[in-house]
């Protein structure tokens, strides 16, 4: 299995708290991906990296904010929670180039519920 | 932007039964990956198959295999012999290719729920 940790794995916060969910990765992949997963939508892009300190939004990155200041860490960073953003959120890894399948590999997610 | 439709939310089939995910996708691209993934009660997201767009030659694994339709953008996923582990959400999944240097982008469907009944 791919070394992917996500922590936590569950949280309960209230309405305009801050929340940080972090990725970490011991695969030195070059590309990290934050996704939420909600019914009836299945799995949406939040942002994602493409190397250190190279981010770049996804289709629901608002109110989302993301950093990677090492290779095998990847943040999330909700500013000011909603309840909107109650969900699971997983992160992703891959590489790409030569010899390299495209896949996408998984951690476990994380639940996040938003009061 | 690339959209992937699974026009089957819930499906049931019982055990040693075939079954067929259907899954389409819109792109302008013509260099892509398309991918299942399968999500059991556990919510780990496991890789089932991957095909290549341009291999013409349809992936299989064990009992999994694909019928890919390039033209009419369609990429189905048949499950023979069901087993009750097959029992999950699977996503249809598409990744393009904008560049050499990043936009290698997942995009997925909503899920079809499979129950394998015993």
């Amino acid at each position: 299995d791919a070394g992917i940790t996500q922590s936590p794995r569950h949280k309960v916060t209230e309405t305009g708290t801050p929340v940080t969910l972090r990725c970490h990765q011991t695969e030195n992949h070059r590309y990290m991906y934050w996704y939420r997963q909600d019914p009836g939508h299945g799995l949406r892009l939040i942002h994602y990296s493409y190397g250190v300190k190279d981010t770049d939004k996804g289709e629901v990155s608002d109110g989302y904010s993301v950093s990677r200041s090492k290779t095998e860490d990847f943040l999330l960073t909700l500013e000011s929670a909603t309840s909107s953003q109650t969900s699971v959120y997983f992160c992703a890894i891959s590489e790409m180039g030569r010899g390299n399948t495209g896949e996408l590999f998984f951690g476990e997610g994380s639940r996040l519920t938003v009061l | 932007a690339q959209t992937v439709t699974q026009s089957q939310p819930e499906m049931s089939v019982q055990e040693a039964e075939t079954v067929t995910l259907s899954c389409t996708y819109d792109t302008s691209e013509s260099n892509y990956y398309l991918f299942w993934y399968k999500q059991p009660p556990s919510r780990q997201m496991i890789l089932v198959i991957r095909q290549e767009a341009y291999k013409q030659q349809n992936a299989t694994e064990n009992r999994f295999s694909v019928n890919f339709q390039k033209a009419a953008k369609s990429f189905s996923l048949k499950i023979s012999d069901s087993q009750l582990g097959d029992t999950a959400m699977y996503f249809c999944a598409f990744m393009g290719f904008i560049s050499n240097f990043g936009n290698e982008k997942l995009t997925f469907g909503t899920g079809t729920r499979l129950t394998i009944i015993p």
